[in-house]
């Protein structure tokens, strides 16, 4: 089974603070992507990366950054945590040519204070 | 660019048959898919939709129709699991694979 595992489950962090938010998947996928989830928002993207090295913009990317060094790792990083970054982040992955298929892990909470 | 609008939520009792509809505008893409989240879990796919028609799989189908930028998931013999969220997602085109999801349709299964 594909596996795609966030490094925390819960996180608190204070205002100001760099947070980094990991995730591997083990399934070799070229596609992988950042989403953050909020209640009547659904799942909007905030990066994805098609290759190492490699990333585009989401709907939503003002506050992050993220890199890919290795294909089965992408992390997301908030330079400068705020409270409106509290919320539920979603890692994903997907096969370059998998059609509409994706993986998830399970998300962090991430609740800044 | 592209847009998905899905009902926000869906209530229905247990044996019933919902559908859940999804319209999108977008200036192309390779398939309609379909993903199932349960409270506190993590969303799983479900079922994904290349071509025009009826896709089935088990009591779920999923169904698409390009030309009327339309399509929907059909739960059939509804259980009490069956209460999740399910959000329906496109694939753009020239986009290297970005995957973008609806703001999900919240079914609530009632005895």
């Amino acid at each position: 089974d594909v596996k795609v595992t966030q490094s925390s489950r819960y996180l608190v962090k204070r205002t100001g603070e760099k947070v980094f938010l990991e995730c591997v998947q083990d399934m070799d996928h070229e596609n992988m992507f950042w989403y953050r989830q909020d209640p009547g928002l659904g799942l909007r993207l905030i990066y994805f990366s098609y290759d190492v090295k490699m990333k585009e913009k989401g709907d939503i990317p003002e506050g992050y950054s993220v890199s890919r060094e290795k294909k089965e790792r992408f992390s997301l990083i908030l330079e400068s945590a705020s409270t409106n970054q509290t919320s539920m982040y979603l890692c994903a992955s997907s096969p370059a040519a998998g059609g509409g298929s994706a993986f998830f892990g399970q998300g962090t909470r991430l609740t800044v204070v | 660019g592209q847009s998905l609008e899905q009902p926000s939520e869906v209530t229905a009792v247990e044996g019933a048959i919902v559908q859940i509809n999804c319209t999108y505008q977008t200036s192309g893409f390779y398939g309609l898919s379909w993903y199932q989240q349960h409270d506190g879990g993590a969303p799983t796919f479900l079922s994904y939709n290349a071509l025009d028609g009826l896709e089935e799989t088990g009591r779920f189908s999923s169904f698409l129709s390009r030309s009327d930028s339309y399509g929907y998931l059909l739960l059939q013999e509804l259980q009490m699991k069956d209460s999740a969220s399910y959000f329906c997602a496109v694939r753009e085109k020239g986009s290297w694979g970005k995957l973008q999801f609806g703001a999900g349709t919240q079914v609530v299964v009632t005895p």
